[in-house]
């Protein structure tokens, strides 16, 4: 079936390092999304790419879905405490549109101020 | 608006027993979905809904039953609980435009099985 592969499980970084997560799939997919769980909390919407290649970036955030649209990664610049949590990436199933989300593992980052 | 709501938060059963993990949402969004997380697992979808009257099985269906009566309401059944069932449950909702599809997600019901 359905596979997405996360990259690390976790990752510790000293409060200002970059931090990036990477994200496989086994098939071709239409696209991808990236959530944000927050220790205790639950997972939080950050972004949707769609594109062969497309890069998007939110602040400090850069997303890019690769070219052959099997990969996806999120990467962090100069973390800050306020990035501690774990963060997804999510196959929304291609097909057709039925709002199911396969996910993978999940990268759990800690900040170290 | 509230988004999406899970009752209760917290949650204690015994092996065998049976209860309902209430979902709703007042978005009038099409999709919802249980999820249950697991330490190093991810989130895993348990069923989904397209809409009232269609529901269908994810990854892991076992052991748990859901009916989609209402566009709001999607609530989950545990038949006869099972300490393999002890999680994180969590409720999604979305929509679909414009290729969009960006899930809501409740608070979460923590579940133990002893």
């Amino acid at each position: 079936g359905q596979q997405v592969m996360q990259i690390p499980q976790y990752q510790h970084v000293q409060e200002g390092e970059d931090f990036t997560t990477y994200c496989n799939s086994s098939t071709t997919l239409s696209n991808i999304q990236w959530y944000k769980q927050r220790p205790g909390g639950h997972p939080v919407f950050l972004i949707q790419l769609v594109k062969s290649g497309e890069v998007k970036k939110q602040k400090r955030l850069t997303f890019q879905f690769g070219e052959a649209k099997k990969n996806s990664s999120l990467h962090i610049t100069a973390t800050q405490t306020t990035d501690v949590g774990t963060y997804f990436c999510a196959d929304p199933s291609g097909s057709g549109n039925t709002g199911k989300l396969i996910f993978g593992q999940g990268t759990t980052l800690q900040v170290k101020p | 608006n509230a988004g999406v709501t899970q009752t209760p938060k917290f949650q204690v059963l015994k092996t065998g027993q049976s209860m309902t993990l209430q979902c709703a949402q007042d978005m009038n969004h099409e999709y919802m979905s249980w999820y249950r997380q697991d330490p190093g697992m991810g989130l895993r979808l348990i069923h989904y809904s397209v809409g009232a009257g269609i529901t269908d099985q994810g990854e892991v269906p076992n052991g748990y039953n859901v009916s989609r009566s209402t566009t709001e309401d999607f609530p989950l059944r545990l038949l006869s609980a099972a300490p393999s069932q002890t999680s994180v449950y969590f409720c999604a909702s979305s929509y679909s435009r414009q290729g969009m599809a960006e899930a809501f997600f409740g608070q979460g019901t923590r579940l133990t099985v002893v």
